[in-house]
C-alpha cells in the first residue's frame, strides 16, 4: 500500500526560514509533488523531483532522498501569505497519486 | 492561457441523489483527473482519464463514475449520494505526459443533506 506521512501543523515567524518533512512508503515510485493550498482554494504546484537531490525554485526548495523515502519542502524568507497547507504527494508505480494529509503552516509577525 | 474549470462550484442534494460535475481543463491537455478532498481523508484520488479512456481509477465504490469527450472535457456522476459524499470535488487536468505536473480547477463544493 501507499503511506505519506508529513507534520499536521508548523508555526514559523516572517523572514524565518522552516522545513516542511515529508516521509513515504510506496509501491514503486515516479515522483513526488509538493503543492501549496490556501483555504478554500485549489492546490497549486510548487515543485517536482523524481531524481535524488535537490531543486531550488526561488524562495522554494525540495529535495528528495528515494533511499530513505523522505523529502522536504524548504521555504525561506518566509510571508505572512505563505500560510497555507503544503501537500506531500507521490505517485507510485500505477502512477496514481497519493497526497499525504497536508501539514498547515502558520506564519506570524 | 484560461486555467481549469468546473461546474457548478456549489452544490446541496440529499441522501439518494445523484449529481453530476462538470471539468474544463486547459487547452490542450488531454489527462483529466478527479479527486475528493474531506478533513478528515485529506485529498483522494478517485479516477483518470486519457483520451476519453479511463487510465487510472482509485478505491472508491461504483457509484463514483466518470466519462471524458473527445474534446477533453470530463464528467463525473455520483449515484445513491450518501452524507459521507459531502466534499470539495477537485478536477486536474495535465498534458498526460509522466512528467508533467497537473493544475487543479476551483473544486466543486457538495454538501448531501
Amino acid at each position: 500500500g501507499q503511506n505519506i506521512d508529513q507534520p499536521t501543523e508548523m508555526t514559523a515567524t516572517e523572514g524565518a526560514i522552516v522545513q516542511i518533512n515529508c516521509t513515504y512508503q510506496t509501491s514503486g515510485f515516479n515522483g513526488l509533488f509538493w503543492y501549496q493550498q490556501h483555504a478554500g482554494e485549489a492546490p497549486t504546484f510548487l515543485s517536482y523531483n523524481v531524481l535524488d537531490g535537490l531543486e531550488e525554485k526561488g524562495r522554494f526548495s525540495s529535495f528528495l532522498s528515494r533511499s530513505k523515502g523522505y523529502s522536504y519542502l524548504l521555504l525561506k524568507e518566509l510571508q505572512m501569505k505563505d500560510s497555507a497547507s503544503y501537500l506531500c504527494a507521490v505517485r507510485g508505480g500505477s502512477y496514481i497519486p497519493t497526497f499525504g494529509r497536508g501539514t498547515s503552516l502558520i506564519v506570524h509577525p | 492561457k484560461a486555467g481549469v474549470t468546473q461546474t457548478p462550484r456549489y452544490l446541496i442534494k440529499t441522501r439518494g441523489q445523484q449529481v453530476t460535475l462538470s471539468c474544463s481543463p486547459i487547452s490542450g491537455h488531454r489527462s483529466v483527473s478527479w479527486y475528493q478532498q474531506t478533513p478528515g481523508q485529506g485529498l483522494q484520488f478517485l479516477f483518470e482519464y486519457f483520451s476519453e479512456t479511463q487510465r487510472n481509477k482509485g478505491n472508491f465504490p461504483g457509484r463514483f463514475s466518470g466519462r471524458q469527450f473527445s474534446n477533453s472535457r470530463s464528467e463525473m456522476n455520483v449515484s445513491t449520494l450518501e452524507l459521507g459524499d459531502s466534499a470539495l470535488y477537485l478536477c486536474a487536468s495535465s498534458s498526460g505526459q509522466a512528467k508533467e505536473t497537473q493544475y487543479f480547477g476551483p473544486g466543486t463544493r457538495l454538501l448531501v443533506l
